[in-house]
């Protein structure tokens, strides 16, 4: 059984630039949920799809932007990449978003 | 809003005694309770959780916790420690309204290094 699964694992951009993450879901999970994780700190919450629409938002600019797919899986997208946004992206998936989140490995992001 | 606190940033501990991971929550309903051990350039591991019943909970390699709701506390526990229970420790929280809805993030403590020493 397929746990939560990422892409990339690793990607470098530039200031300025775009970037896409993707996340697969747990088998028999509908609810992606979306954290970042700055060097030394707790993961903090981005935002949460379900039923393909954004059901929750944290304390994030209008840059950082989703979607979720019909067979569940999600993308994040970041535009005009800053510097700060540099950090450990990581997808946790559940059912109907309630209950045990459970995390995939995570792309780290480096923005130069 | 919710919000957690672990107040060490590191626990050190020699293998085979005792170790507790320290962790306080805020609220304003009632709360779900979450410990995650993340292990270096590794994503969370869920290890246990509180959702309602025994406020004393057991988890995955042997961990547990008691959920402590007049001190608002629910710290990490092991009878023994490991070697390979070094690793970083988050404790998280959701808020769960009476009428059972409420908030779906999970809100994160800082995390806690918990080094065993051989």
């Amino acid at each position: 059984d397929a746990g939560v699964t990422q892409s990339p694992t690793h990607l470098i951009k530039t200031r300025g630039q775009q970037v896409t993450l993707r996340c697969s879901p747990k088998s028999g999970h509908d609810t992606v949920s979306w954290y970042q994780q700055a060097l030394g700190q707790g993961p903090q919450f981005i935002f949460q799809y379900y039923e393909e629409e954004e059901r929750q938002r944290g304390n994030f600019p209008d840059r950082f932007s989703g979607h979720q797919f019909p067979n569940y899986s999600s993308e994040l997208n970041v535009n005009a990449l800053l510097l700060g946004d540099s950090a450990l992206y990581l997808c946790a998936s559940s059912v109907r978003g309630w209950e045990t989140q459970y995390f995939g490995p995570g792309t780290r992001l480096l923005v130069l | 809003a919710q919000s957690v606190a672990q107040p060490e940033d590191q626990v050190n501990v020699a293998e085979g005694n005792p170790l507790t991971v320290k962790c306080t929550y805020s609220v304003s309903g009632n709360p779900y309770l979450f410990w995650y051990v993340q292990y270096p350039n590794r994503g969370l591991q869920f290890l246990l959780k509180y959702i309602t019943g025994d406020n004393l909970v057991k988890g995955s390699y042997g961990f547990e916790a008691e959920f402590n709701k007049s001190q608002t506390s629910f710290h990490l526990k092991k009878p023994s420690a490991l070697v390979s229970d070094s690793a970083l420790y988050f404790c998280a929280v959701r808020d769960i309204n009476f009428s059972g809805a409420g908030s779906y993030q999970l809100t994160f403590g800082k995390g806690t290094k918990l080094s065993v020493i051989p």
